[in-house]
Parts: structure tokens; sequence; C-alpha cells
């Protein structure tokens, strides 16, 4: 069974860096990309990025280059998604999904991590 | 940077059929893929590559594409099909992926 399991929510305060992290099971994790997408609350879903943890090919959207780094370590078969330095702006839902096909449906999602940041 | 015009809401009877768009320049020349969200849960992907569907979602929900519309439509709508959904495409000018604005769908 295809699962995708996000670790745990997270408060933090502005300024302070974060790593959350995306585990795969079920699946050749290498063979498979592993998209970021944000949801503010009460908002629509924005993709963030996307990995491609065989080779670590990363593509970022516009709107997240530089306010996000994506890696993958696929000795652990897990993604991760982290900040160096979090606004309050950053408070929201982050899933992670599975990505595949020539145009790259996410067909399978974790459960969701809240980052909320608030002094 | 490539953009998907969703209605903000679509309301239907049950048994009726709800038809969602998804405006997109020459979005026919793209695979569209669509996600239902219902409160507090993931997104699930209901149909890909336009008008194919998973394994395990029904029938009732089907897709089609062209010019510069994509629809999904859900046909005998039940009080379970209630939630917020998404298009979903890849821009392969910018090689990114773009989500649609979202629809809410209120049963009636």
């Amino acid at each position: 069974e295809v699962q995708l399991v996000q670790s745990g929510a997270e408060v933090k305060k502005p300024g302070e860096s974060l790593k959350i992290s995306c585990k795969g099971s079920g699946y050749s994790f290498t063979s498979y990309w592993i998209g970021w997408v944000r949801q503010m609350p009460g908002k629509g879903l924005e993709w963030m990025g996307i990995i491609y943890p065989g080779d670590s090919d990363t593509r970022y959207s516009p709107s997240f280059q530089g306010q996000v780094t994506i890696s993958a370590d696929k000795s652990i078969s897990t993604a991760y998604l982290q900040w160096s330095s979090l606004k309050a702006s950053d408070t929201a839902m982050y899933y992670c999904a599975r990505g595949v096909g020539a145009t790259v449906e996410f067909d399978y999602w974790g459960q969701g991590t809240l980052v909320t940041v608030s002094s | 940077s490539y953009v998907l015009t969703q209605p903000p809401s679509v309301s239907v009877a049950p048994g009726q059929t709800a038809r969602i768009t998804c405006g997109g320049n020459n979005i026919g020349s793209k695979s569209v893929h669509w996600y239902q969200q219902k409160p507090g849960q993931a997104p699930v992907l209901v149909v890909y590559d336009d008008s194919d569907r998973p394994s395990g979602i029904p029938e009732r929900f089907s897709g089609s594409n062209s010019g510069n519309t994509a629809t999904l439509t859900i046909s005998r709508v039940e009080a379970g099909d209630e939630a917020d959904y998404y298009c979903q495409v890849w821009d392969s000018s910018s090689d990114h992926y773009v989500f649609g604005t979202g629809t809410k769908v209120t049963v009636l």
C-alpha cells in the first residue's frame, strides 16, 4: 500500500528555522516525483516545488524560489521541506504528494503538516 | 505565468449533474487533473489526463477538455460529493505546475 507519512504539527516563532518531512513507503521512492503544496487557512492549493528523489532534480515555483529548500534522502525514502527564517505568513498546512505520469498528476498525498508561526 | 480560473462556487441538488469549469489559455493542449478536497482532509485525485479515473473513483466523475475550458462533471450528485474541487496542469513552457483557484460544490 502506497503511503506518504508527514511529520507532526509545528509551532515556531518568526525567524526560526524548520524542516518538515514526508516518508514514502509501499513503492519505489526513487522512481516518482514528490511535490510540496501549500494551503493557507481558508485558501486554495499552491504548488511550491517538486523533487525527483532518484537524481535530486528539483524545480521551484517562482513564488517560493529562494524562500524554501526541497531535498530528499533516498536512503530513508524521505523528502523534506525547509525554511531558514520563518515568517508569520508561512502559517499554513503543507502537503507532500507523489507525482506520476508524463504530466505529473499527484496520485497519493500525505496527511499534511500544520505549521504555525507566531510570536 | 499560466493561470487557471474556476468559479468560486457551484450549487446542485441531489441526483442532478454538477459541472465545474477550469479556464486557461489553450488549456485543451494540456493534460488536466482534478482533485477533490473535503474539509480537514488531504486532496484526492478524481480525474487525471483530462478524463481518466483512478481506481476506486466512481464512474459518476468524468472530465473533458477542449479549447480554453476543461470541465469536471459529477453525475447523480450525492451529499458526499460536497467538497472543494481543484484543477491542475503542468505548464511545459515554464516547467511549472499550476492549480486552479478552486470551486466549492454545495449539495442543496
